[in-house]
């Protein structure tokens, strides 16, 4: 039974279009992440949430939005895709902070590509 | 300059070899280190975790943190073919415990 789910695990898309990436832990963490991971293997956070409240936010262009119905799922919805958006996508979670145990659950990771 | 400076290899090497993997990084404010290891098309998963400075060992693996240099190792002994995989660094501070930050990774290959 996968810990950290994410659908779909590829998205191949046209400039311009709009996607959504969902993510499922059933770990029953408290903390959920959105990580991307560029061509050259380079992970950089972009969102966190704690029960279901924003608390990271980085500097992330506004087409990105990121929702979190409940503790257990974290989705991100892309706007107006870009060449540059192409990477992987990782979610990930953790109980409390992920310094706390340094422990993060990833997902197998969503790999956009934008034509 | 990034945070985090991790030598991208490819670092290739034949079985049984020991293995040096280092991060450099620049914020003194980090306090927990980590080392994740990704296999090709996977996400990563935790290898090690270390407070502050000193040594943390685990089978084949010893972590190393020096925080008056800034520095942090991984070493792998008696290397094997299942080894082979990108190695990333990770840190934070206590201040932002919840957030993560990674070295872009070594790619390590381990010959049969």
């Amino acid at each position: 039974d996968t810990a950290v789910s994410q659908t779909p695990k590829y998205l191949v898309t046209q400039m311009g279009n709009d996607k959504s990436i969902k993510c499922e832990q059933n770990l029953g963490h408290d903390t959920m992440y959105w990580y991307k991971q560029d061509s050259k293997k380079f992970l950089k956070i972009m969102f966190s949430y704690n029960n279901k409240e924003l608390i990271i936010n980085e500097t992330v262009p506004n087409r990105f939005s990121p929702k979190s119905p409940d503790k257990a799922h974290l989705n991100l919805h892309i706007n107006s895709l870009e060449l540059g958006d192409s990477a992987v996508y990782f979610c990930a979670s953790s109980q409390g902070s992920a310094s706390r145990t340094g422990e993060l659950f990833f997902g197998e990771g969503s790999r956009l590509t934008v034509l | 300059q990034k945070e985090v400076e991790q030598d991208p290899g490819p670092l290739s090497v034949p079985e049984g070899a020991i293995v040096s993997l280092n991060c450099t990084y620049s914020n003194s404010a980090f306090q927990y280190f980590m080392w994740y290891r990704q296999y090709s098309r996977k996400g990563p998963e935790l290898l090690m975790y270390t407070y502050s400075s000193g040594n943390k060992e685990d089978g084949r693996f010893t972590a190393q943190v020096d925080k008056s240099s800034k520095y942090i190792s991984l070493f792998i002994r008696d290397s094997q073919p299942s080894d082979s995989a990108t190695y990333l660094c990770a840190m934070s501070g206590m201040d932002s415990s919840y957030k993560l930050i990674f070295g872009s990774g070594t790619r390590l290959l381990v010959r049969p």
